[in-house]
């Protein structure tokens, strides 16, 4: 999975298969978490965010779970499409600064017919 | 449609030319901010703004300079580009002055090549 200053891991799923992307963080002060997607020649997209104060919330087809005693993101997709290829990276706010979010490197998701 | 705009989207320049690239949003946001996005680096933040006249350097400000003289433009200038500022940048913008709190929404990008 993915960590804040690793080098870009890849996923390789079959289509209709669900897809998990994990990022790790090191600050257990962070407060703030968000997934984007960037497909490529794109800006990051937003995909879904969640604070320190909760472990689960979803969205249309993604989940993102957050444990903090371990410090471990996660981001849940289910019935993985072809469209859905592309990099995939979190970001948290480390809580020192309401301007800054700390991007990670990614994840390749790539989804296979 | 709600949207930030960057222009030009690809752009090759010789080292020592003053280049500035223009980002715009029309969503009314308070906060905007410049990355630059480098293979096995990831994101990272150049600089941001927090409203208009207000802005603070990020993680890598060395050879910027922007300006925030109305709310709605965020213009990143290169005074004298360097190859090692050869990247794909990208200006962001959220809602209320703490871009670090909530959704950034990012533009297409610009691909620059310093020779």
């Amino acid at each position: 999975g993915e960590s804040v200053g690793l080098h870009l891991p890849t996923l390789s799923v079959q289509e209709g298969d669900n897809s998990i992307i994990n990022c790790a963080y090191s600050n257990s002060a962070s407060d703030y978490f968000i997934w984007y997607k960037q497909e490529s020649g794109k800006g990051p997209q937003f995909i879904i965010d969640i604070r320190s104060n909760m472990d689960k919330r979803q969205g249309q087809r993604v989940t993102v779970l957050l444990n903090k005693t371990v410090k471990h993101l996660s981001l849940q997709i289910a019935a993985t499409q072809p469209g859905d290829s592309a990099v995939y990276f979190c970001a948290e706010n480390d809580g020192g600064s309401n301007y800054k979010l700390t991007f990670g490197k990614g994840t390749l998701l790539t989804v296979n017919p | 449609e709600a949207q930030v705009t960057q222009n030009p989207r690809y752009l090759i320049t010789v080292t020592g030319k003053k280049l500035t690239v223009t980002c715009s949003q029309n969503m009314n946001h308070e906060y905007m901010s410049w990355y630059r996005q480098d293979p096995g680096l990831g994101l990272r933040q150049i600089y941001y703004s927090m409203n208009v006249e207000v802005t603070d350097k990020g993680d890598v400000p060395e050879g910027y300079k922007v300006s925030r003289k109305e709310k709605r433009n965020f213009p990143l200038i290169l005074e004298s580009p360097s190859p090692n500022q050869t990247s794909l940048y990208f200006c962001a913008s959220s809602l209320s002055s703490q871009g670090g709190q909530e959704t950034q929404y990012f533009g297409p990008g610009t691909r620059l090549l310093v020779l």
